[in-house]
């Protein structure tokens, strides 16, 4: 069975501060991984999606992601954040065999302080 | 265009009661999954339909829960003799599928369940 770990429940930064938001998923198969971000009051949408290629990857307002095969991390980053960040964070992973089922961290929640 | 809707926003019940919680996804989108998140805690996999199917329903924790998407769009989640442990935002996400392919989920608001 797929198990998503996220290392950090509460992150508390300042504005401009850079962001590393751990994310470990245990199983040897082929996945796709996803950050989801959860704005106060809204619900959950994609933040970025890995597939394959590439393992660094993009998503929309400045985040990006890391692969790290070997690792079984999926680390979220952002150079520097702003207070419209603040939000929760979830990382999830999907077996690439049963694409219909993922399974999610139990999150990250981010404060940024003006 | 209009993303995934979900009735009703809030739902008070007592336990033992019957309930049913609608899903409204994305016009086109054949895929579309349930999820329960208890506070603190991520989306935990119910199941999800390829079209009118359940393809996977392993998700479901007691034969008390039961799913439909009797054509293909809208799907209704029932959850027979509710108890108090049952309480959870349920969240309902659908995408569209890619070359057979499971792509981006796009998720709706949530109903939160509250059994007292």
């Amino acid at each position: 069975a797929q198990s998503v770990s996220q290392h950090n429940h509460h992150v508390i930064l300042s504005e401009a501060a850079s962001l590393e938001l751990g994310c470990n998923y245990s199983y040897g198969g082929t996945v796709n991984l996803f950050w989801y971000v959860q704005y106060p009051g809204q619900h959950l949408q994609l933040l970025l999606k890995y597939f394959s290629g590439d393992p660094l990857v993009k998503g929309i307002k400045g985040f990006e992601a890391e692969f790290i095969k070997s690792k079984f991390s999926f680390n979220l980053r952002k150079p520097s954040v702003q207070w419209s960040d603040t939000a929760e964070y979830f990382c999830a992973v999907r077996d690439y065999t049963n694409a219909g089922k993922s399974t999610f961290g139990d999150g990250t929640t981010l404060t940024v302080k003006p | 265009g209009a993303g995934v809707s979900q009735t009703p926003s809030n739902k008070v019940t007592e336990k033992g009661k019957y309930v049913e919680l609608r899903c409204d996804p994305i016009s086109g989108h054949t895929a579309l999954y349930w999820y329960r998140q208890s506070l603190g805690q991520g989306p935990e996999f119910l199941i999800y339909f390829q079209g009118t199917g359940a393809a996977d329903d392993s998700g479901l924790p007691n034969d008390r829960f039961f799913a439909v998407r009797p054509e293909g769009s809208v799907s209704t989640l029932k959850i027979q003799r509710t108890e108090r442990g049952d309480s959870a935002v349920y969240l309902c996400a659908s995408s569209p599928l890619v070359g057979g392919m499971h792509n981006e989920q796009f998720f709706g608001p949530g109903t939160r369940l509250t059994v007292l």
